[in-house]
């Protein structure tokens, strides 16, 4: 069965410490894709990266990486130097190669940064 | 670009009342799928629409249904509404259907079942 596990619920910092937010997944497929999305208090959800089960190559994108292991099953997002703006809820999302996009989401992360 | 719309954005019913959630997609996509979201948990998958067929549905009743028109709008219906239909709905849209596409979320219709 496929699942997703955000275990952190909440995360509070201050602005500009790093933080880590922690994704494990389930799955039986061999080729399966991850995300996160961010979802401000607009209700929006917004995409912020994706990764096939084939590529673990780790990924900076200026403030943002991500560090993907499937050793662990794990694919976990850092902020460095967090800003207000960052405040958000963080899902990460897996979907299968199954001939559909259907997202399988965890159940978010709540990262609150203070000034 | 206008993204995903949705609506309408918040509304109100009564437990027994039924309700149409309308959505329009990306300009270029063709498949939607829509989302309940309770308060404080992840989006759950209720259904995907593709060629104006229902192509994968989640572990939601029949009281659930849909419905996508020749231009890929599409709308959710919830009939017999329960208390515990209240959620943000959303919508996304994408084009095709790949595991690895990306999907573009609307800002989602808040129903409250009162």
């Amino acid at each position: 069965a496929q699942k997703v596990t955000q275990a952190q619920t909440e995360i509070s910092v201050v602005e500009k410490e790093d933080v880590t937010l922690d994704c494990v997944y389930e799955t039986r497929d061999t080729t399966y894709y991850l995300f996160w999305y961010k979802q401000p208090p607009s209700g929006e959800l917004v995409f912020l990266i994706r990764r096939n089960s084939f590529d673990e190559q780790n990924e900076i994108s200026g403030r943002y990486s991500w560090n993907f292991q499937k050793s662990t099953s794990s694919f976990n997002f850092t902020i460095t130097a967090s800003q207000v703006v960052d405040s958000a809820v963080y899902f990460c999302a897996l979907s299968e190669d199954d001939g559909t996009d259907k997202l399988i989401f965890g159940t978010g992360t709540r990262l609150q940064v203070f000034p | 670009d206008a993204g995903v719309t949705q609506s309408p954005t918040h509304l109100i019913k009564t437990r027994g009342q039924q309700v149409t959630l309308r959505c329009s997609p990306k300009s270029g996509h063709d498949t939607v799928s829509w989302y309940q979201q309770a308060l404080g948990q992840g989006p759950q998958f209720i259904f995907q629409y593709y060629e104006e067929e229902e192509r994968q549905r989640g572990n939601f009743p029949d009281r659930f249904s849909g419905h996508q028109f020749p231009n890929y709008s599409s709308e959710l219906n919830v009939n017999a509404l329960l208390l515990g239909d209240s959620a943000l709905y959303l919508c996304a849209s994408s084009f095709g259907r790949s595991g690895a596409n990306v999907l573009t979320f609307g800002a989602g219709s808040r129903l409250t079942v009162l």
